[in-house]
C-alpha cells in the first residue's frame, strides 16, 4: 500500500545550525507533500507544503524541495533556533481525491542552545 | 474565534467500557478526519468523511465508529472491541479538493485503565 518513509527518527543540532529531514514516497501519483511540526501534547500544525508543479518552495527560514522522478522530499531549517524544537512529519497525498493524508513516522528535532 | 476543539483533553475509561470523543469545527470545511498517534509512530488515519452523512473506514477502523450528522461535528467512539486503546486521538478538517492542507484540534489522550 501507500508509504512515506522519514529519516532520521531523532536530531539534534546547535543553534544557528541547519537541519534536514527527508521523506520518501511509494504512490507516483501523489501530488500534495506538507509538512507539520507538533509540540508535545499538542496538535499537529502546517509549516509549508508543496504541490508536485513545483521542485521547491521557501518561507523565510524553511524550505521544502521535492524530486518526483526520485519520490523524495525534505525539509529545510536554516538558522535553528530553541523553538524549532518538536516533532516534525511529513505527509503525501492525492489531493483531489478527498485530502487523504499519509504520514511519515516523524523526527524528533532538538535545537540545543 | 475559529478552529477545531476537541474534549476532554484527558480521558480516563476501564476495560470493557465504550468512550465517544468530541470534535467540533467552525471553519465551514466539508471534510473531517480522525487519526491515532501512539507514542513514536506517525499519524495513522482511522476514520474520515467528504460530506455530512457520509464517512469512510481509514487504515485503522476496526474498533471504532463514527457519525457525522452535523457538518460542525464528527464524533468518535471506541468500542471495547478495540484492543489498545490507549492513544492520543486527534481530529481534523480540511476543504477538499481545493487545498489538501488539513487543520488539527489540540487532541485527546485516552488512556484505557
Amino acid at each position: 500500500g501507500e508509504n512515506v518513509e522519514q529519516h532520521p527518527s531523532t536530531l539534534s543540532v546547535q543553534e544557528g545550525d541547519s537541519a534536514v529531514i527527508k521523506c520518501t514516497y511509494s504512490d507516483s501519483a501523489s501530488n500534495y507533500f506538507p509538512w507539520y511540526k507538533q509540540e508535545l501534547g499538542k496538535g499537529p500544525q502546517l509549516i509549508i507544503d508543496i504541490r508536485s508543479n513545483v521542485g521547491e518552495k521557501k518561507d523565510q527560514r524553511i524550505a521544502v524541495t521535492l524530486n518526483k522522478t526520485a519520490k523524495h522530499f525534505s525539509l529545510h531549517i536554516t538558522e535553528t533556533q530553541p523553538e524549532d524544537s518538536a516533532v516534525y512529519f511529513c505527509a503525501a497525498s492525492r489531493y483531489n481525491q478527498g485530502g487523504k493524508l499519509i504520514f511519515g513516522q516523524g523526527t524528533e528535532l532538538s535545537v540545543k542552545p | 474565534d475559529g478552529g477545531i476543539t476537541q474534549s476532554p483533553k484527558y480521558l480516563f475509561r476501564k476495560e470493557g467500557q465504550n468512550v465517544t470523543l468530541s470534535c467540533e469545527q467552525n471553519l465551514n470545511h466539508d471534510a473531517m478526519y480522525w487519526y491515532r498517534q501512539d507514542p513514536g509512530q506517525g499519524l495513522r488515519l482511522i476514520y474520515y468523511s467528504q460530506i455530512v452523512n457520509d464517512f469512510q473506514k481509514g487504515d485503522i477502523a476496526e474498533g471504532y465508529s463514527v457519525s457525522r450528522e452535523k457538518k460542525e461535528s464528527f464524533p468518535l467512539t471506541v468500542t471495547s472491541a478495540q484492543k489498545n486503546p490507549t492513544a492520543f486521538y486527534l481530529c481534523a478538517s480540511s476543504i477538499p479538493p481545493r487545498s489538501g492542507e488539513q487543520f488539527f484540534g489540540p487532541g485527546t489522550r485516552l488512556t484505557v485503565l
